[in-house]
């Protein structure tokens, strides 16, 4: 399985712009990057995802790099919401091999 | 939409004894997933199922673990007989068949004494 490497921890005060790194050297052309976040106490959600091109939502930005091998979520204001830990995700593969598997995350801080 | 209902939200249990922890996925979803999260291995896959067929079951820990889906709108995990490292939070999550989105549960803190 391709794997994916994040800093353990950052930090960034309210209202301030996040970038979020994630390195996938090993990516397959197949394979999705998604974005999930646990907030405390709560279960994985949700963030974003993307294949070759940048993407926005309501929540965040997903810059990928042109060769594929890193991205990096964008939360363009920060609040004290967004603490929690947000991992990086590669999906794809067959029907069969479609699950997710989540590594050890980013855990974001984030202060008033 | 409830979203994907976990229960019990707790459970403190005896070593030995059998614990049975229940899912309803959203309705419509095909597929639904089992993960268990510790603090020191974090958040493992344990088995999935799709149109309730279990599909891998590769990370199920032991025999005393066994999952069923008897139908698109329940699961269950059963664990028997429990053990004080079977303390964890378990999640399930449920999603349509290649959507993008998982959708998770609030878990299940099982607690094993």
């Amino acid at each position: 399985d391709a794997k994916t490497t994040q800093p353990n921890s950052m930090e960034s005060n309210e209202e301030e712009p996040v970038h979020l790194p994630c390195n996938h050297s090993t990516i397959s052309g197949t394979d999705y990057i998604h974005w999930y976040r646990q907030l405390p106490s709560q279960g994985p959600e949700y963030v974003i995802h993307g294949l070759t091109s940048n993407v926005n939502n309501r929540m965040a930005s997903l810059a990928i790099a042109e060769d594929r091998k890193s991205s990096t979520l964008i939360l363009h204001r920060a609040t004290l919401r967004d603490a929690a830990v947000y991992y990086c995700i590669l999906r794809g593969g067959t029907y069969n091999t479609d699950k997710l598997i989540f590594g050890t995350g980013t855990r974001l801080q984030v202060f008033p | 939409d409830a979203g994907v209902i976990q229960s019990p939200r707790h459970e403190v249990t005896e070593m030995g004894q059998e614990v049975t922890l229940r899912c309803k996925p959203i309705s419509g979803h095909n597929s639904l997933f089992w993960y268990r999260q510790t603090m020191m291995r974090g958040l493992e896959l344990l088995i999935y199922f799709n149109n309730n067929v279990p599909i891998d079951d590769s990370g199920m820990p032991e025999d005393r673990f066994s999952a069923k889906m008897p139908n698109a709108s329940f699961s269950t995990l059963k664990i028997q007989p429990s053990e004080p490292r079977d303390s964890a939070v378990y999640f399930c999550a449920s999603r349509q068949d290649r959507s993008y989105g998982y959708t998770f549960g609030s878990g299940t803190r099982l607690t094993v004494v």
